[in-house]
């Protein structure tokens, strides 16, 4: 079964609203989180990765302040889309890490924006 | 930083044969490879990884060989089923942390 679950599956939101979307690990702590983004027909871009109980690292050309991660906990990494627009709609993906070369991916959520 | 690129985006195969899937990177302290499979809407399965360290592995049906020397890796597929229709990604893990890059993606089809 799936080790990492992601929530929600997929999501509607008016422009300008924000949509908050949580990627959970499901039986292992996750000291790390990463987060990533995939248009239509293309690769998996990351945007940030979030370590728990510090800020998150973002990638070159990710504004932070409209996508806010924070990874309170060992299971628990967030990903807030703040004042969203067409333009976020997107298929955003989680993968969780514990100890070194396990990485598990959750099976995204969709994001459309209104 | 790491670049991945792919070599063939798209990649017909009669079902029942034998497919091959590439990849090229760039960073020779890239530690760690994985290879991705992902079926449309889905998150990336896990399909099959090597370290750094060697130069096969296999795993059922699947078998990925690296190439150190020339910073390739390459996924086959053996005896490839409707099943396998999807697109794959390489994914490519550098020294620290795991942070992973991740290659274009090749799309494969399965004819029956």
């Amino acid at each position: 079964g799936a080790v990492v679950s992601q929530h929600p599956s997929w999501v509607i939101c008016k422009s300008g609203t924000s949509v908050k979307i949580e990627c959970r690990s499901l039986d292992f702590q996750a000291t790390t989180m990463f987060w990533y983004r995939q248009f239509p027909k293309q690769s998996l871009m990351l945007m940030a990765t979030s370590n728990e109980g510090s800020k998150a690292t973002y990638e070159q050309g990710v504004e932070k302040d409209k996508f806010l991660i924070n990874h309170a906990s060992l299971t628990l990494s967030t990903l807030t889309v703040t004042s969203a627009h067409p333009e976020d709609s997107s298929f955003y993906i989680c993968s969780a890490s514990g100890v070194p070369n396990t990485i598990y991916f959750g099976e995204g959520s969709w994001l459309t924006v209104v | 930083g790491e670049s991945v690129g792919l070599h063939l985006p798209t990649l017909s195969v009669q079902e029942g044969d034998n497919s091959i899937i590439n990849c090229a990177y760039s960073n020779s302290a890239s530690d760690y490879f994985i290879w991705y499979k992902q079926e449309s809407g889905k998150g990336p399965q896990f399909i099959i990884d090597i370290r750094s360290n060697m130069d096969k592995r296999q795993g059922q049906r699947v078998t990925v060989l690296l190439n150190k020397t020339v910073k390739h890796l390459s996924l086959q597929i053996a005896a490839t089923q409707p099943g396998d229709s999807a697109v794959y990604f390489c994914a490519v893990r550098e020294a620290a942390g795991n942070k992973l890059t991740f290659g274009g993606g090749t799309r494969v089809l399965v004819k029956p």
